[in-house]
């Protein structure tokens, strides 16, 4: 069974500040998503990072993909509240047919 | 134009009992996926179809079934309900049977089993 671990599972931090999600596992993906999902909403998708050590940048956040293809990290730059949600790694199986999401990080920004 | 629709929206039923949760994909979209999100959890793949066939099964007991229509939307059904099967059902279209396609996630279901 492959397992994405996200950390820290729950993040509260005040409107200005940096902050990073970690996305680990022991297995290879293909490629890797990272959503963002609001109360009442479904996943939305930010980013997908395909190769190794890829680094993409969206506005104030940050998507590193490792050089193993088993880990990612999201880097967030002076949050907003806007930004408050939960966030989800999911990675892209050989065949991708599926998806396999990480356990999420609830982040909360606030004033 | 109208992103992923499901219905209900929300839901309660009672241990033993079926359901069935419907999906509309985005107009031209083939593909349909269902997930299980348990609260505080990730989602988790159940069944993915594209032009009608399963092309993709989770981890999950035989209660659990899906199919999808010659217009492309999709029903989910379970059966014998458990109190572990409350959870968020969310449904994503893609265009392709491949998640090199981006899926596009509807609102989900909100199932209570009591």
């Amino acid at each position: 069974t492959q397992l994405l671990e996200q950390s820290p599972q729950f993040l509260s931090i005040q409107e200005g500040e940096n902050l990073t999600v970690y996305c680990n596992s022991s297995s290879v993906f293909s490629s890797l998503q990272w959503y963002r999902q609001e109360p009442g909403e479904g996943p939305v998708l930010l980013v997908t990072v395909v190769t190794g050590g890829e680094v993409k940048k969206l506005k104030r956040l940050t998507f590193q993909f490792g050089d193993a293809r088993k880990d990612s990290s999201l880097h967030i730059t002076a949050a907003q509240p806007g930004d408050t949600g939960l966030y989800l790694c999911a990675g892209v199986t050989g065949g991708g047919n599926k998806l396999t999401f990480g356990t999420g990080t609830q982040l909360k920004v606030e004033l | 134009d109208a992103g992923v629709t499901q219905s209900p929206t929300h839901l309660i039923k009672t241990r033993g009992q079926h359901v069935t949760l419907r999906c509309s994909p985005i107009s031209g979209h083939k593909s349909v996926s269902w997930y299980q999100q348990v609260l505080g959890q990730g989602p988790q793949f159940i069944f993915q179809y594209y032009e009608k066939e399963e092309r993709g099964r989770g981890n999950f007991p035989d209660r659990f079934s899906a199919r999808q229509f010659p217009n492309y939307s999709s029903e989910l059904n379970v059966n014998a309900l458990l109190l572990g099967d409350s959870a968020l059902y969310l449904c994503a279209s893609s265009f392709g049977g491949s998640t090199s396609y981006e899926q596009y996630f509807g609102p989900g279901t909100r199932l209570t089993v009591t």
